[in-house]
């Protein structure tokens, strides 16, 4: 009962350095986002796919880049890290995105540093 | 500009207290409220409200909205120490895709 699958876990990068960060999700779900979390804030959504083929940028998407690559899979791109983007990085999914009232299943994240 | 503030940012307790923990909003065209437990990894799923009044039970674990006073209650009962969680508020508008999200109420249960 795998749900939603992030990868890797834990990253340590130099600046200025790119790497993608992978999602995987077999709850067939239509819908996929990806968050940043840091200390004292919320989760905030990077970019997300409402279905298989379209995205949109969300709150913070400067310096990222995302694939929807099917329906299962939603990669995440830095092309060029910084420091302000050590954060831990969340990929959730849900049925639909439709009015946002579906509850989102999420991934147990990836724990990015950037030095 | 929308928003979600939850309250208080942290709390301690001790075990068999019971808590409240509270999640107001300023959301423009407000479809829903969901309350998720985080531990030390993913935010899991708790409650989704949509109507005024209506309290949603799980255990010892509940949660009620009121749309005229824009605000949401998070109930625990007889807290035991694998409550120890950040309890994360969003809320979902009409609007667009998006849930806003607060910045969560980290509950620390002592035994």
């Amino acid at each position: 009962n795998a749900g939603v699958t992030q990868t890797p876990k834990f990253q340590v990068l130099k600046t200025g350095q790119s790497m993608t960060l992978q999602c995987a999700q077999d709850m067939n779900h239509n819908s996929m986002y990806w968050y940043r979390q840091d200390p004292g804030m919320g989760l905030r959504l990077i970019y997300y796919s409402a279905s298989e083929g379209t995205t949109d940028k969300g709150e913070v998407p400067n310096g990222y880049n995302v694939s929807r690559l099917n329906k299962r899979e939603f990669s995440l791109r830095l092309e060029s890290a910084a420091p302000s983007q050590t954060s831990v990085y969340f990929c959730a999914s849900s049925e639909f995105a439709s009015y946002s009232n579906q509850p989102q299943h999420f991934g147990d994240g990836t724990r990015l540093s950037i030095l | 500009e929308d928003k979600v503030v939850q309250s208080p940012l942290s709390l301690v307790v001790h075990e068999g207290d019971t808590v409240t923990l509270n999640c107001s909003y300023e959301v423009t065209n407000f479809r829903s409220l969901l309350w998720y437990k985080q531990e030390k990894k993913a935010p899991t799923f708790l409650f989704m409200l949509t109507s005024s009044g209506i309290e949603k039970k799980s255990g010892r674990l509940s949660s009620i909205l009121d749309k005229k006073e824009l605000f949401s209650i998070l109930n625990i009962t007889a807290t035991q120490t694998g409550d120890s969680a950040v309890y994360l508020c969003a809320v979902g508008a009409d609007s667009n895709y998006q849930l806003i999200w607060g910045a969560g109420t980290k509950l620390i249960i002592k035994p």
